[in-house]
């Protein structure tokens, strides 16, 4: 089991460039969640979907964030236009129940 | 405000000493996840807990419902424990999304 997988792990991006993260879930696991972390904000859900299916995005900044989920092995969270305020790492979660299992995360750095 | 509040906020330990962390709900606790991150690390889950008291090697959490509080107890504490401790609150029912607190930041000297 090789945990849930995240990549890049570090990104570099231009301002106004757009940028795209993957996250591969723990097979078998029916709900991928996407967070953010920063040192002012901590830890900030976006969104999260359950068996694909889109369930909850009320964290997600309603311009430029965009997540999606094609097939069960994998999710995808794009940023357009990035800004420097996007700069966090993203942190990507997966869980079969109640517990979640988080990948290494993604760096995001807006210059 | 902030549902979740952790504390304390720092915590600095002798080799040896124990530390109690807390985490305190200002809405109804449905169960609650404790993590663990070395810095510039992932989070390591360290316990699930919707009630009750939960026991790993030399770490206890207890989650107390009707008080809407949780703690992560650690015993003879390690130089290797040092890190950040989250407490998260899961939202309700299975699949939910997590709201974290702020962290301890713990740091255990030899």
């Amino acid at each position: 089991n090789a945990g849930v997988i995240q990549t890049p792990r570090h990104k570099v991006t231009g301002k106004g460039q757009e940028a795209t993260l993957w996250c591969e879930p723990i097979s078998g696991h029916s709900a991928v969640f996407w967070y953010r972390q920063t040192i002012v904000q901590g830890l900030e859900f976006l969104t999260y979907f359950r068996n694909q299916a889109p369930i909850d995005d009320s964290g997600m900044p309603k311009e430029r964030f965009s997540a999606q989920m094609p097939n069960q092995s994998h999710s995808t969270l794009k940023i357009q236009s990035t800004q420097p305020q996007d700069s966090a790492v993203y942190l990507c979660a997966s869980s079969h129940s109640y517990e979640q299992y988080f990948g290494p995360g993604t760096r995001l750095t807006v210059l | 405000g902030q549902q979740v509040q952790q504390s304390p906020a720092s915590l600095v330990l002798q080799e040896g000493e124990n530390a109690e962390l807390q985490c305190n709900l200002s809405t109804s606790l449905n169960s609650m996840q404790w993590f663990y991150q070395r810095p510039g690390g992932s989070l390591v889950s360290l316990f699930y807990n919707p009630s009750g008291t939960k026991h790993s090697g030399r770490l206890t959490s207890t989650t107390v419902i009707k008080e809407r509080r949780s703690s992560l107890h650690i015993s003879s504490s390690q130089t290797t424990d040092s890190g950040t401790y989250l407490c998260a609150l899961h939202s309700g029912g299975s699949n939910a999304k997590l709201t974290f607190g702020k962290g301890t930041k713990l740091s255990v000297k030899s």
